[in-house]
Formats: C-alpha cells, structure tokens, sequence
C-alpha cells in the first residue's frame, strides 16, 4: 500500500519568509499526489495536485509544489508568507486509494 | 451549491450510547466517504461508498456503520460509543473513485467527544 510522509509536524516562519513544506511518498503504482489545507474549525480543501501532466504545479494562494520521482517527494513551496498562510496542511497520495500523511502545522509570525 | 454538509458540529457522548453522524452533498457525486481525523495522525478512512445501496470497509471501520440509501446521503453510525471513538469525523465526497486524480470535497466535521 502507498503512503505519505511529511517531515516537520510544526513549521513556523516569518511574514514574509520562504515557505517549504516537506511530503515524502511511497508507491507501488505511478501515484497522483495531493496538498490539501485545512484552516481552524474547517474541512480540508484542495491546493493543488499532480496528476502527471507536469512536474511543476501552481495552486492556490501563490503555493505550488514540485514532484520529484527521483527522490519521491512533493514538497510545498511559497515564495512569501502571509499571515493568512497559518493552517494545517496535508499531503496526500492518490494510487489504489487515498492515503493522508500526518499533517503540517504553519505559524506565521509577524 | 452547499457542498458537502455534515450534522451536528460538535456532541458529547457517554460511553455506550449510539448516534448517527449525518452527511449530505449536492454535487450528485458518486461516491463517499468518511474519515476520523487524530492529532498527529492524519485522516484515516473508515467507511466508503461507491454509490446507492454499495458500502465497503475502510482502514479502521470496527465500532462504525454505514448506509447508502440516496446519492445525496451518507450517514455514519456508532452503536456502542467508545472514548477510543473520540475525534473529528469528516465526510468527503468525489466524482471519481479514491486513487485517481479526482479532488474530495470535504465537510466541516463534527467534533466528537465520547466520556
């Protein structure tokens, strides 16, 4: 079965700073992989996927993320953070079923 | 649209009582599915549906029940409540099955709380 790792349960960062959030996956089968955010009080909601078309994909919000077979990763990136950024975060492969990792805590500190 | 509504928000439970989490969605998806969500443990599946009438097991389905009676609904179902059941349970719903490129359209969970 597939599964996910993202290293870091708590990142916290300036206003302003680089963003990078660490996914880490392992799968049998070509995988599709997912970020998903989820702000306080709230269900999930998606930010961007990979589904092979291209290794380099743009979400929401200025985030994009990279896939890298390589070194089995999808790691989370936003040039500048804002305050707005703080939520939980979660990647997620997408191979024989859907597989959650534990989750990302972003602080973003004045 | 609404999306994808769950009912209620929060409850407290003692142990050995049952209810019924309720979830509804109005994106006529197919398929359904509920989660629980624990601190530092990410989202684990507990029950599926792929459409009216068809239910299968998750990753930790014990103590739970589903049914699927209408496409819009999907109720979760706990008759001997537990403080190991003790949680946030989302529900979730996609055009296509888990494991392709469809997105879940998640809920807004319910916050459960077994004393």
């Amino acid at each position: 079965a597939q599964s996910v790792t993202q290293l870091g349960s708590h990142v916290s960062v300036s206003e302003g700073a680089l963003v990078l959030l660490r996914c880490n996956y392992s799968s049998s089968v070509p995988p599709y992989l997912f970020w998903y955010v989820q702000y306080p009080n709230q269900g999930l909601q998606l930010l961007l996927k990979y589904t092979s078309a291209a290794t380099l994909v743009k979400g929401i919000n200025g985030f994009e993320a990279e896939f890298k077979k390589s070194e089995t990763s999808f790691h989370l990136t936003k040039p500048s953070a804002h305050m707005s950024d703080a939520a939980e975060y979660f990647c997620a492969v997408s191979a024989n079923d859907m597989r959650f990792g534990a989750g990302t805590r972003l602080t973003v500190k004045p | 649209n609404a999306g994808v509504t769950q009912t209620p928000k929060f409850r407290i439970l003692k142990i050995g009582q049952s209810m019924t989490l309720q979830c509804t969605q109005d994106m006529n998806h197919n398929y359904m599915y509920w989660y629980r969500q624990d601190p530092g443990m990410g989202l684990k599946l507990i029950y599926y549906s792929v459409g009216a009438g068809i239910t299968d097991k998750g990753e930790v389905p014990n103590g739970y029940n589903v049914s699927r009676s209408t496409t819009e609904d999907f109720p979760l179902r706990l008759e001997l409540a537990a403080p190991s059941q003790t949680s946030v349970y989302f529900c979730a719903s996609s055009f296509g099955l888990a494991g392709g490129t469809d997105t879940q359209y998640f809920g807004p969970g319910t916050r459960l709380t077994v004393l």
